[in-house]
């Protein structure tokens, strides 16, 4: 089946450890994407890719990073230095104007 | 700016009823894309609609239907005769021409369906 899976489904962390959220896709979309959601709000843009090897920041990348060395994967890192982690993060790919999402990883820092 | 307004926080409605979804949005662009999308409680977000903004034809899928109106920058979404499983957070969202890879999201209207 095509589709964006994100693992794990639930994530603790405990305060001060840096922690890898997974994306992979096999939709052979260029654009990947992650935003965070808080409760009650919408979605807010951390990163986003275009292509390989390359990505920008979004609206709130401050204590997060990414990588992007396959096509299919773009794993995002929440670093200690993200002051308030605990939140709902999407994945999603895309082809021009439309975006796809995955089912999402809850993080909570305990 | 806000790009993107769903006033409506949460609505609850009994099983049947007929509910509108208000999306109102902000842009200088002439080209852009309007969405909604889906979140059930398991939390993905499913794609529902996309709209561009030069075809502001009225669109209906089965229970659903869309309401594009340039004039006042406002793209609502009806579902006739609601059924619990329309219980979800519903999402209005905004992509301009030549910044696709921004979407810019409203903060979403729960809809609770009761039996």
């Amino acid at each position: 089946d095509g589709g964006i899976t994100q693992s794990p489904k639930y994530l603790f962390r405990k305060e001060g450890q840096n922690v890898t959220l997974s994306c992979e896709q096999n939709l052979n979309h260029d654009a990947m994407y992650w935003y965070r959601q808080d409760p009650g709000q919408g979605l807010r843009l951390i990163y986003y890719s275009q292509i390989v090897n390359d990505f920008q920041k979004g609206d709130i990348a401050e204590g997060y990073s990414v990588s992007r060395e396959k096509k299919e994967s773009f794993p995002l890192t929440v670093t200690s230095a993200q002051k308030n982690p605990t939140a709902f993060y999407l994945c999603a790919s895309g082809v021009g104007d439309e975006q796809f999402f995955g089912p999402g990883t809850r993080l909570t820092v305990l | 700016a806000q790009k993107v307004t769903q006033a409506q926080t949460e609505i609850s409605v009994v099983e049947k009823e007929d509910v509108t979804l208000d999306c109102v949005y902000e842009t200088r662009d002439t080209t852009y894309y309007l969405f909604w999308y889906k979140q059930p409680p398991s939390g993905e977000l499913v794609f529902l609609i996309r709209r561009n903004s030069f075809d502001e034809q009225n669109e209906i899928s089965g229970r659903y239907s869309w309401n594009f109106q340039k004039s006042t920058s406002s793209f609502n979404f009806t579902i006739t005769a609601s059924q619990v499983v329309d219980s979800a957070v519903y999402f209005c969202a905004l992509s301009e021409a030549g910044n696709f890879n921004k979407f810019y999201f409203g903060s979403g209207t729960k809809l609770n369906v009761k039996p």
